[in-house]
């Protein structure tokens, strides 16, 4: 199984709402990433996960929190968000953070965001 | 801090011909990793290559090929027997030598367009 999944594919969600977005691998990854990808943009760095530890915080505001609750599975909770939040989040795992092979980066669907 | 360019916004191309997508990085860095990710507009973003910078030997999957060029921080794509599939965003990306710490740095992407 070489998939990373992401639920839900789009959710739609006003600025007082709180929600989560679930991401899962099991390919036995033990480093997690979520990135924000703007329309025709490259996707950026939010927060990367080692084995259950949050790792990098790419300066990410407070209303989103990042939660590893396993190996297996990434979860981003959002709660009052603004409207230039609406974006595309992917979620990508990969084998560790260490240099060598098999470091590439899986990717999911991702979740497309809009915040009214 | 690496910088990845792509300096080709889009490019469009008739079915079964040869395109060259191109993309430049700066990095003081002497071993990293160098990836090429295809995006189509459903959006799964998907390693069509990896190049480790400590091999001189270019990397190939089947119709996809890179000219890795160390010295001139240059990796090109090529993609020969171009199909409609291939419509995508493509994305170069670079990785430091710690591995995945610092995510993926992305260039801004080019949007190739495979006319039939």
């Amino acid at each position: 199984d070489t998939e990373v999944t992401q639920t839900p594919k789009h959710l739609v969600m006003g600025m007082t709402n709180k929600k989560s977005l679930k991401c899962e691998q099991h390919m036995g990854h033990r480093a997690m990433y979520w990135y924000k990808q703007k329309a025709k943009k490259p996707p950026e760095l939010m927060f990367v996960y080692s084995y259950e530890k949050l790792s990098i915080n790419e300066s990410v505001p407070s209303r989103f929190s990042p939660e590893c609750p396993n190996s297996s599975l990434l979860n981003l909770h959002l709660h009052a968000l603004q409207p230039e939040d609406s974006a595309l989040y992917l979620c990508a795992s990969s084998q560790d953070l260490a240099s060598g092979r098999g470091n590439e980066q899986f990717f999911g669907p991702g979740t497309r965001l809009t915040v009214l | 801090a690496q910088t990845v360019t792509q300096s080709q916004p889009e490019m469009s191309v008739q079915e079964a011909e040869t395109v060259t997508l191109s993309c430049t990085y700066d990095t003081s860095e002497n071993n990293y990793y160098l990836f090429w990710y295809k995006q189509p507009p459903s959006r799964q973003m998907i390693l069509v290559i990896r190049q480790e910078a400590y091999k001189q030997q270019n990397a190939t999957e089947n119709r996809f090929s890179v000219n890795f060029q160390k010295a001139a921080k240059s990796f090109s794509l090529k993609i020969s027997d171009s199909q409609l599939g291939d419509t995508a965003m493509y994305f170069c990306a670079f990785m430091k030598p710690g591995g995945g710490a610092d995510g993926l740095t992305f260039g801004k992407g080019t949007h190739l367009i495979i006319q039939p």
